[in-house]
């Protein structure tokens, strides 16, 4: 299947520090997503990008589709504990009937 | 209004038993999808159903595993003669029609197989 490259695997920062998380595919995507899940919880969709070079923002989230359309990060700014989770991204192209997920970035803030 | 809701929550079972586990996606929402999490991994894509159309299965790990949706609605994934290695939490997503929708997912069941 599709290989997603998630990094980093875990991040520990202080409270009010800004994060950053990429992610990287061996094909070209058409739609990059970032989810957030939390324990017992299934994954919650933060943001969706359907388009190259597209930078979207929802909140203190900001996220954006790499031009070569095999890349995507995600920027948290200011973080607050309540941020704590694991957060994933995910990609498919056209043709597909699933999503490609990453293996995830466990992020821990300290207060 | 309502999520999507699976059941049982959780399930412990020995190895060579079957199990099923249920999923109760969003009302209206056509699209359906079962993944699997394994402790540490992203998602891994089982199975897809699409109103009427005959389901995607291209992502399920063996003839043990098949899942069905009854009525457009209700779907369960069934695991026949469990082994360890299945063990996992298993996830349902539903959306309104497309992919490209957004998906919205249950809780999970968390498996474990002793």
């Amino acid at each position: 299947g599709q290989q997603l490259n998630q990094s980093p695997q875990s991040m520990f920062i202080q409270e009010g520090e800004d994060v950053s998380m990429n992610c990287t595919s061996s094909s070209i995507f058409n739609t990059w997503l970032w989810y957030k899940q939390e324990p017992g919880e299934g994954p919650v969709l933060l943001i969706a990008l359907y388009k190259a070079g597209e930078l979207t923002s929802n909140g203190r989230l900001t996220a954006q589709f790499g031009i070569t359309r095999k890349d995507s990060f995600l920027n948290i700014s200011a973080s607050i504990p309540s941020d704590v989770g694991i957060y994933f991204c995910a990609g498919t192209y056209s043709g597909a009937n699933n999503l490609f997920f990453g293996t995830g970035t466990r992020l821990t803030v300290i207060p | 209004g309502a999520g999507v809701s699976q059941s049982p929550s959780n399930k412990v079972t020995e190895k060579g038993k079957d199990v099923e586990l249920r999923c109760d996606p969003i009302s209206g929402h056509t699209a359906l999808y079962w993944y699997r999490q394994s402790l540490g991994q992203g998602l891994e894509f089982l199975i897809y159903f699409q109103g009427n159309s005959a389901p995607d299965k291209s992502g399920l790990p063996s003839d043990r595993f098949s899942a069905e949706r009854t009525g457009g609605s209700v779907s369960t994934l069934t695991i026949q003669r469990t082994q360890q290695e299945d063990s996992a939490v298993y996830l349902c997503a539903s959306s309104l029609s497309r992919l490209s929708d957004t998906q919205y997912f249950g809780p999970g069941t968390r498996l474990t197989v002793l």
